[in-house]
């Protein structure tokens, strides 16, 4: 099993839909856990750090629960902008562990 | 500023040669990372550097040879690697090892 697990997609949606991502992770001694976008041929940019509380940023939403181990992140209003490849990392020991990355499209 | 540089953005090498890869970043942060991505996958840890010593060395080959100058340059010596070794080397650092990685634009690299 992998210690981070996202399905790799693609997400088709058109704009304006709302979509949602999850990520499971197997090291409950996982201490921090992000978001990150990656567009074809670039580096990853951090979308946002993900906390139990929640945390909210325009239109994504990312949520933390510790007890089933997955994080999520919601995108409301899809624009084109937003295609990209979404990366899920976990960090625990100075080791931060990414998924697969789910691959989102977003058309007119 | 939360910019990280690398150098160079493209590199092409024969099996034999003797190359470098640099990294810098200036924003105080006291860890720093080497990954290594194929296309269509996640960046893979290859080392971190935790306030200039090596903490983490995921059983990458010896052909690769890390070096943390001071607390803001990462280098990764390269020698006699192999055509699989070709991927994108991205750099990233953090402040403490637990929170954000930044991430460098990364050095493209193929090897023939």
């Amino acid at each position: 099993r992998k210690e981070v697990e996202q399905d790799p997609g693609p997400f088709n949606v058109p704009e304006g839909a709302t979509v949602a991502f999850n990520c499971t992770y197997s090291n409950s001694a996982s201490q921090s856990f992000f978001w990150y976008r990656q567009d074809c041929r670039k580096e990853p940019k951090l979308l946002m750090s993900v906390y139990s509380s929640g945390n909210e940023d325009g239109r994504f939403t990312a949520q933390l629960n510790r007890a089933s181990q997955y994080i999520s992140l919601l995108i409301r209003d899809s624009k084109l902008s937003d295609s990209a490849t979404y990366l899920c990392g976990s960090t625990g020991g100075f080791k931060t562990i990414f998924g697969a990355g789910t691959r989102l499209f977003v058309k007119a | 500023d939360t910019e990280v540089t690398q150098t160079p953005k493209h590199l092409v090498m024969g099996m034999t040669n003797k190359k470098s890869l640099k990294c810098e970043q200036h924003m105080g942060h006291r860890a720093m990372y080497w990954y290594k991505q194929k296309a269509k996958k996640p960046p893979e840890l290859m080392f971190v550097y935790s306030y200039e010593k090596l903490s983490i060395n995921e059983s990458v080959p010896s052909r690769f040879s890390p070096e943390c100058p001071n607390s803001s340059l990462l280098n990764l010596h390269l020698h006699a690697l192999q055509p699989e070794d070709s991927a994108l080397y991205l750099c990233a650092s953090s402040q403490d090892g637990m929170g954000t990685q930044y991430f460098g634009p990364g050095t493209r690299l193929l090897v023939l």
